[in-house]
């Protein structure tokens, strides 16, 4: 069956450290791929997307992930994380609709 | 340019009624999806509407329905409502191609009593 897998429920980094969320998939073929962020109480954002080409993405607010089909992999990374960055990230695959992950929670300490 | 909206931002139902949750698209949007994220869990696809018509359903029963107006808006209704039907409900909205990006909505919190 397709899905996708993040395999960290909860991570917790310090401010200025640096951060990586894992996700896998498990497609017959490449889908597209998304990375959302949620804070509490609120909607998803995209972080960032791949559809092809280029395997490094770079997004939003200093986000980015790689693509390794070899690993059916595309985890996400941030070099230096702010406090702000806390939140709950879900990586997702598109093949007509969204299948989301369980999620990773970020806990940001001081 | 509005993003994605949906209303109300949050409703309290008993066991047994029925609730209408409404999304409107991000301008320039033709295609709306909704979702389901239960407490502790990452969004489940409920169905997506397109030129009106259902496109896609994901694996809830009949008492998940929907329509979508010629505007592009659109409802989502839930009849018979149970307890485990407390969760946030996410709209997203795309462009129409099926496999372009989703933009999601603030959600509505449905807290069944």
């Amino acid at each position: 069956a397709q899905s996708v897998t993040q395999p960290d429920i909860h991570i917790t980094v310090s401010e200025g450290a640096s951060l990586e969320l894992r996700c896998n998939y498990s497609y017959g073929a490449t889908p597209y791929l998304f990375w959302y962020v949620q804070s509490p109480g609120q909607g998803l954002q995209l972080l960032l997307k791949y559809f092809s080409g280029d395997t490094l993405v770079q997004g939003i607010k200093g986000f980015e992930a790689e693509f390794k089909r070899s690993q059916s992999s595309f985890n996400l990374r941030k070099p230096s994380v702010h406090w702000s960055d806390a939140a709950e990230y879900f990586c997702a695959a598109n093949d007509y609709k969204l299948s989301f992950g369980a999620g990773t929670t970020v806990t940001v300490r001081a | 340019d509005a993003g994605v909206t949906q209303s109300p931002t949050h409703l309290i139902k008993t066991r047994g009624q029925q609730v209408t949750l409404r999304c409107s698209p991000k301008s320039g949007h033709d295609t709306v999806s909704w979702y389901q994220q239960a407490l502790g869990q990452g969004p489940q696809f409920i169905f997506q509407y397109y030129e009106e018509e259902e496109r896609q359903r994901g694996n809830f029963p009949d008492r998940f329905s929907g329509h979508q107006f010629p505007n592009y808006s659109s409802e989502l209704n839930v009849n018979a409502l149970l307890l485990g039907d407390s969760a946030l409900y996410l709209c997203a909205s795309s462009d129409g191609r099926a496999l372009e990006t989703q933009y999601f909505g603030p959600g509505t919190r449905l807290l069944v009593l």
